[in-house]
């Protein structure tokens, strides 16, 4: 079955440790993004890649880092999380970044910083 | 990147058809308009797509002006479980670029 594949579903962390949300597609996607999403918000972009090794920052990107070493793995990494980071977080793929492309998302990561 | 509006929320009754529109008065010439559909908890799930006149699916229909300054997302007969948050979505595909920036989104709300 296509899909795209984050870990944790839920999470509880503290301040100030180092956290790695996990994604996962397995349908050759070249394109993935990272989205958080708040109350009032909507969705906002925090990374994307357009394909291994090619990343580049969103509308919010601090506090941050992706990594693409493998086509397939699009980690999300909190490097010193914050309580302002406490968000619902969606990772999202798509065959590629043709205005006509389709976003197949994960079924997200609800991330609590205390 | 084209800048969406649409109504922040709406209600409805079953059985109704429902209509939300979006604005998007500086859409390009490549630009394709997009809506997705989320349900709570979930991430967005894509409905459907057009670039101009009309397009239609066993789930909704979307119409786009000659101008394509707007768009109009038709659900008809909707039910309970059409409650959702419905993202208009217009994206350019740059060589390198940012796309798919969703705002804030419409929250239907359909009442038995």
């Amino acid at each position: 079955e296509a899909q795209v594949t984050q870990n944790p579903r839920y999470l509880i962390t503290v301040t100030g440790k180092k956290l790695t949300v996990t994604c996962s597609q397995n349908m050759n996607h070249e394109y993935m993004s990272w989205y958080r999403q708040d109350p009032g918000l909507g969705l906002r972009q925090i990374y994307y890649s357009m394909n291994v090794e090619v990343t580049d920052k969103g509308d919010v990107p601090e506090g941050y880092k992706v990594s693409r070493k493998e086509k397939r793995n699009f980690p999300l990494i909190l490097e010193s999380p914050s309580p302002n980071q406490t968000s619902l977080y969606f990772c999202a793929s798509s065959m590629g970044a043709a205005a006509n492309e389709k976003l197949f998302f994960g079924s997200g990561t609800q991330l609590s910083v205390l | 990147l084209a800048k969406t509006t649409q109504p922040i929320s709406m209600d409805s009754y079953e059985g109704q058809e429902v209509n939300i529109t979006c604005s998007h008065n500086n859409i390009a010439t490549n630009d394709y308009i997009t809506w997705y559909q989320q349900f709570p908890s979930q991430g967005p799930r894509f409905i459907i797509q057009g670039y101009k006149t009309k397009v239609t699916n066993e789930v909704a229909s979307l119409f786009i002006p000659a101008d394509r300054k707007s768009s109009t997302l038709s659900l008809p007969r909707v039910s309970l479980s059409d409650t959702a948050v419905y993202y208009c979505l217009v994206a350019l595909y740059a060589h390198y670029g940012q796309n798919f920036v969703f705002g804030p989104g419409t929250r239907l709300s359909v009442l038995p």
